[in-house]
């Protein structure tokens, strides 16, 4: 099966930067996403990553490394509105076609 | 301001009863996503259509789930009989692959919360 693990929860400040890590374990990987997901609400996308590298949108930037089987997201000078789950998805593929796992998500909470 | 639309936003309904959820995509996206989101589970793709065609529903319980694209606009997920651990909050997302690229963004639409008693 697939293994996505990232932390549950993570607090830090207003203006600061956080790093949210995802590592996997999956066979035919075929890309990996993040969304972001406000209580009660549907998860929004953000990025999409599938060769090795970062890719910069605004203050959000998501790396990955295909060989380490890790993926950051790094959101920068944080606003109260980032707080918010985080999720991780893999993609892979399969005979079938492609899949789609989520980790469980890093809740992130942003104080004044 | 184009979204992606689902109806009923909440569902209350004893369990043995069916339940029809519905979706209709945003114009012009040719690819159409089910999802599944529990405080267990986390989030979870049940099934998903391109063009109108089922290309995967592994993740959706084959006995008493299936979903159905009857035209472009419209999207449907179905549960006979439901029962409570079906009880869950169920996601239509709606995203445009284009032939060459490997774009996929989605977009969500609001959910239906689904509570099976």
């Amino acid at each position: 099966g697939q293994n996505i693990d990232q932390p549950t929860e993570m607090t830090a400040t207003e203006g600061a930067i956080v790093q949210i890590n995802c590592t996997y374990q999956t066979s035919g990987f075929n890309g990996l996403f993040w969304y972001q997901q406000h209580a009660g609400e549907a998860p929004t996308f953000l990025s999409y990553n599938v060769l090795d590298g970062l890719e910069e949108k605004g203050r959000f930037s998501s790396f990955l490394s295909r060989s380490k089987g890790y993926s950051y997201l790094l959101l920068k000078e944080l606003q109260m509105k980032d707080s918010a789950s985080y999720l991780c998805a893999v993609r892979y593929f399969k005979a079938a076609g492609n899949k789609l796992t989520f980790g469980g998500g890093t809740r992130v909470l942003v104080k004044p | 301001d184009a979204r992606v639309t689902q109806t009923p936003r909440h569902k209350v309904t004893e369990m043995g009863q069916e339940v029809t959820m519905r979706c209709q995509p945003i114009l012009g996206h040719n690819t159409v996503f089910w999802y599944r989101q529990t405080m267990m589970q986390g989030l979870e793709l049940l099934a998903y259509f391109r063009n109108r065609a089922p290309l995967d529903d592994s993740g959706m319980p084959k006995d008493r789930f299936s979903a159905e694209m009857p035209d472009a606009t419209l999207a449907t997920l179905k549960i006979q009989p439901s029962e409570p651990r079906d009880s869950a909050v169920y996601f239509c997302a709606s995203g445009k692959r284009e032939p060459g690229t490997d774009s996929y963004e989605q977009y969500f639409g609001p959910g239906t919360r689904l509570t099976v008693t």
